[in-house]
């Protein structure tokens, strides 16, 4: 069973507008959440965290939200830029993150930026 | 800036060879990992490692072994591939303390035949 669930495999967005990838997970126990950008022949590359004490971080155009009640979260991009187009993973970690238990990580969601 | 390097970018092998497929890290990281990543299935942890000569299983290790010798060296290793094998691997490497992202080498694609 998938403890880390993206369930839109692919998203459009027009250049400009605000990119929305939603992420939603099922263990309780996970308590730190991370999102990784993957290029076509590249390896994920680390994008931006949230601790589960926290609701939201910011960094530059990206933006992430946990909802623990919900247990989802959201990865906010504004404004979208073609260069963001790419395949975006949501990934979860038990008691404190990129440890030596590694990281769960979701199926993943194809942005396409619309010029 | 870290550096994780996966000595092959394409690999081609046949039904029962066996298989290396080798990770370097140059950031002296305690913890090194391999994951596959398929179509619709994402990325799923096979084994990793959190010191020299320590490994443990993770959620998909069945057909495969590892082995860490050296703090900066981990090598997967296929004992006799096989074609549900067939996919791009994915090594890793993070600090030993927590909220340590990871970060990952370009990938080996496999094909098994």
């Amino acid at each position: 069973d998938q403890q880390v669930k993206q369930n839109s495999p692919s998203l459009s967005v027009q250049e400009g507008r605000i990119s929305i990838l939603n992420c939603d997970y099922t263990n309780s126990m996970f308590d730190y959440f991370l999102w990784y950008k993957k290029y076509p022949a590249e390896g994920p590359t680390f994008l931006i965290s949230i601790s589960s004490i926290k609701d939201k971080n910011e960094d530059g155009r990206f933006t992430v939200f946990l909802n623990k009640s919900a247990k989802h979260l959201s990865l906010h991009i504004v404004p979208s830029q073609p260069g963001d187009s790419a395949v975006y993973f949501c990934a979860a970690s038990l008691y404190g993150g990129g440890g030596a238990d590694g990281l769960t990580f979701g199926k993943g969601t194809h942005l396409i930026i619309q010029p | 800036d870290v550096k994780v390097t996966q000595s092959s970018r394409y690999l081609v092998k046949r039904t029962g060879e066996k298989v290396f497929l080798e990770c370097v890290q140059d950031m002296d990281h305690e913890n090194m990992f391999w994951y596959r990543q398929d179509p619709g299935l994402g990325l799923r942890l096979i084994y990793f490692s959190y010191d020299v000569k320590m490994k443990e299983k993770g959620d998909i290790p069945e057909g495969y072994s590892v082995s860490r010798e050296k703090k900066e060296r981990f090598s997967l290793i296929l004992e006799s591939a096989s074609t549900n094998q067939t996919s791009m691997y994915l090594c890793a490497s993070s600090l030993g303390q927590a909220h340590s992202p990871l970060h990952f080498g370009n990938g080996t694609r496999l094909t098994v035949t």
